[in-house]
């Protein structure tokens, strides 16, 4: 696609419930990266993919937190038993390579819990 | 203490003036460092990337510099513009992994 989608771009949930965001990258970017930015605060990294591996998820805050890729493209982050800490800002971003390119961000997900 | 600090925290500048903005990191092993620009509700934009051998690089109006030795950099902005009101977030990459370690940003504010 033309750039980095996610989706939905609002979602408020009540506290309890499960949630799963979509990131959609940039068609044949290897590398994915889930990003979580609390308000007023720089993104904060929770995971990364290349292609369908998923070799560092040191930044997920608890076990609630899960992300998949598994055909190496569309990713998806679950939160489990939601609380209203999560609420923030699911950014997702891609790179083309496994190298230090740039990473392109998506708009993110804007996630509130009651 | 966050590995990357950024100062100031919010600044404010009338357009056509000079401004730096500045990034200190521990961070270590150092791999390379990127400033982006986060424009109010939009994702952040990536300026300039810089691994430890560089010690300057230009994306128009925007010049970074890195000091590896004293694990300093700044993004000094020429020529403000009304529309380079956004938050700078400095980005420290360590070698060997796909760690990015985010500072809290600077917000910059451009009077006409």
């Amino acid at each position: 696609g033309a750039g980095v989608s996610q989706s939905p771009r609002y979602k408020v949930t009540k506290r309890g419930q499960d949630v799963t965001l979509r990131c959609d990258p940039i068609s044949s970017h290897a590398t994915l990266y889930w990003y979580q930015q609390a308000l007023g605060q720089g993104p904060e990294f929770l995971t990364y993919f290349n292609y369908e591996a998923q070799p560092d998820k040191s930044g997920l805050p608890s076990d609630r937190f899960s992300a998949e890729r598994p055909e190496g493209s569309i990713s998806t982050l679950t939160i489990q038993r939601t609380e209203q800490r999560d609420s923030a800002m699911y950014r997702c971003a891609s790179s083309p390579g496994t190298g230090w390119e740039t990473q392109y961000f998506g708009p993110g997900t804007r996630l509130l819990v009651l | 203490k966050n590995q990357v600090e950024q100062s100031p925290q919010s600044l404010i500048i009338l357009e056509g003036k000079n401004c730096t903005l500045q990034c200190n990191y521990t961070v270590s092993p150092f791999s390379n460092l990127r400033w982006y620009k986060q424009d109010t509700g939009r994702g952040p934009v990536s300026l300039t990337i810089m691994t430890f051998s560089e010690n300057t690089k230009s994306n128009g109006r925007y010049t970074a510099t890195l000091d590896a030795d004293t694990k300093q950099s700044s993004l000094h902005i020429t020529a403000s513009q009304l529309s380079d009101s956004a938050s700078y977030i400095c980005v420290v990459s360590d070698s060997g992994t796909y760690k990015y370690i985010f500072g809290t940003g600077t917000r910059l504010k451009v009077l006409a």
